[in-house]
């Protein structure tokens, strides 16, 4: 079975610290994601990595830096944290385009 | 640009069936994933499509239709459990898999 782990489940920062999101998959996938979910605008792609050191950005990039400096983690990064960051950070990992992705448990994150 | 319209809630009972229609506008397309996600939960694979026609696994089928942009997903013998949200991914050919996810439907099935 696949696992993607993060490593937070509820976390609870205040405005203007720096936050990071790790994630980690067991199954030697090539590609990594980070999504935020917000009610009634659903999964928003953050940034995605395609192979270790790669990464390219998804639709709203702003606010969020990542890492991936080994094929199995792949890090998210809030720089100084604002209020409006404040949501559901998902993580997914897949192999080829074509085959599903895998979502980790998810980290709810608040900033205060 | 990028488009993805589902309903956003719907209601049905135990035992009946449920269709739940996606529509996509999308700069490229390779195919279409459905994901069901219980509240507070990940999202968990259920289907992907790649050609036109209606893909049929257990309880749960898939239709697509590449032409006309609309996918369905189909839920019969609904139980309680199928209480989720229910979200339509189509999947853009940049071979980057990236996909664009609509807002989802919630689905709530009462007894």
């Amino acid at each position: 079975d696949v696992k993607v782990t993060q490593s937070s489940r509820y976390l609870v920062k205040r405005t203007g610290e720096k936050v990071f999101l790790e994630c980690v998959q067991d199954m030697d996938h090539e590609n990594m994601f980070w999504y935020r979910q917000d009610p009634g605008l659903g999964l928003r792609l953050i940034y995605f990595s395609y192979d270790v050191k790669m990464k390219e950005k998804g639709d709203i990039p702003e606010g969020y830096s990542v890492s991936r400096e080994k094929k199995e983690r792949f890090s998210l990064i809030l720089e100084s944290a604002s209020t409006n960051q404040t949501s559901m950070y998902l993580c997914a990992s897949s192999f080829l385009p074509g085959e599903t992705q895998y979502f980790g448990p998810g980290t709810r994150l608040l900033v205060l | 640009g990028q488009n993805i319209d589902q309903p956003t809630e719907m209601t049905a009972t135990e035992g009946a069936i449920v269709q739940i229609n996606c529509t996509y506008q999308t700069s490229g397309f390779n195919g279409l994933f459905w994901y069901q996600q219980h509240a507070g939960e990940a999202p968990t694979f259920l289907s992907y499509n790649v050609l036109d026609g209606l893909e049929e696994k257990g309880r749960f089928s898939s239709f697509l239709s590449r032409s006309k942009g609309y996918s369905y997903l189909l839920l019969k013998e609904l139980q309680m459990k199928d209480s989720a949200s229910y979200l339509c991914a189509p999947e853009g050919n940049t071979g980057f898999q990236k996909l664009v996810f609509g807002t989802g439907t919630r689905l709530l099935v009462s007894p």
